[in-house]
Order: structure tokens, then sequence, then C-alpha cells
């Protein structure tokens, strides 16, 4: 089955600089890469997603970057914020059989924005 | 539209007994997906279910067991709770089983005393 290695696992960056987290997957026939911001005792939410056939999504202050040949994608957030500090999770969708897919997460990486 | 639902939000449990979470899905959307989550180990999938049949299923023993009924709301089950079983629970709908519109909830926080 697919999985999916996120690094780094905590990560501290000063207000205004940015953030580059990475997760690189297993299998090759993966076609979507969403992005979630979970912030402390919330829900995860989706921030961005990248389909295959696409190499880079922007949105405002955040871009994702997708590799397919390396099998790695990238979150750069730009002009950090202290409300950016959360958990973000990468995760890939991949075909699991029988007409059905499933996304496989990164364990995560905790964000910390210093003022 | 309202968001996926999960109750309860909070439940404590003693060592063996078990217990039943509940999710709502978005209104249209067909399939439930369920995770745990802990700190240590991210999310980890469960199982997913579509049309009231169990699709897709994670690395879990068998104490773990879920359902979907007509209307697209899911319960999962846990039997013979442990105390490695807390963990917040989440669980995410979506359109269709390729994943449109992934959307979780907001998790049951289980706690096993």
């Amino acid at each position: 089955g697919e999985n999916v290695e996120q690094h780094p696992s905590t990560l501290s960056v000063q207000e205004g600089d940015s953030a580059v987290i990475k997760c690189t997957y297993s299998d090759s026939a993966s076609n979507y890469f969403p992005w979630y911001k979970q912030e402390l005792g919330k829900r995860p939410q989706l921030i961005i997603d990248i389909r295959s056939n696409v190499g880079e999504k922007k949105d405002q202050r955040i871009a994702v970057t997708l590799n397919k040949t390396a099998k790695h994608f990238s979150l750069h957030i730009t002009e950090t914020q202290p409300e950016d500090s959360a958990v973000y999770f990468c995760a890939a969708r991949g075909y699991s059989g029988a007409g059905s897919y499933q996304l496989t997460f990164g364990k995560g990486t905790k964000l910390s924005v210093i003022p | 539209k309202a968001g996926v639902t999960q109750t309860p939000r909070y439940l404590i449990k003693t060592r063996g007994q078990q217990v039943t979470l509940s999710c709502s899905p978005i209104s249209g959307h067909r399939s439930v997906s369920w995770y745990q989550q802990t700190p240590g180990q991210g999310l980890q999938f469960l199982f997913e279910y579509f049309s009231e049949t169990q699709r897709n299923k994670g690395n879990f023993p068998g104490r773990f067991s879920g359902r979907q009924f007509s209307n697209s709301r899911s319960e999962m089950n846990v039997s013979t709770l442990e105390l490695g079983d807390s963990a917040l629970y989440l669980c995410a709908s979506s359109l269709n089983r390729q994943g449109d519109g992934y959307t979780f909830g907001s998790g049951t926080r289980l706690t096993v005393v």
C-alpha cells in the first residue's frame, strides 16, 4: 500500500519568514495530494490540494509543488503569521482496489511561528 | 450547509467496556471514513464505508468494527477497550469513493481508564 513520509516533524520560524514542509510517497499511481491544517483541539481542514497533472498550485501565501518523477510534494508558506501555527498533514490518494481510493497521511509537522 | 457531525465529543470508558461512536456526513456525501489520531502515530486509517458496505479496512484488530446506514450515517464500535485505544477518533465524509469534497468532523475524544 501507499506510504507517506513527512519532514520535518517540528518546525519553528520567525514571523514573516517562509516555511517549507516536504512529503514523499511510494505509490506512483497516487494522483491527488491534499494538505490539511489542524489547529489545537480542532479538526483537520483542507488548505490546498494538487492533482498529479499539475506541477504547482498557489493560493495567496500558500503554495504546493509536486514532482511526480521523484515522488515528492511540498507545502510552502510565505510571510508566516502567528495564526499559521498548527499541525500540518500531507496526504496522498491512491487506488486501493475494487473501485476504492484511500488517503494515506503523513505523520504531521508541528509549525510554530514565533512573533 | 451543516458539516460532518460526530457524537459524542468526549467519552470516558473503563478498560474492557465497549463503545459506539457516531458520524453524520455532510448532506449528499455517501462515503464515510474513520481515523484514529494519536500524538505519536498521526492519522491512522480504520475503515471506509460506501453504500452501507465496508470498502476498505486499515490494519486494526477485529475489536474495531463499523457500519453505515441507508442515510449514510456511520457508527464505529470498539469492543473490549484497552488503554491504548485512548485517542481522538475522526470521521471524514466525501461525495464519492474518489474522495471529492473530503471533509473531517471534529472528532470524538475517547479516554480509556
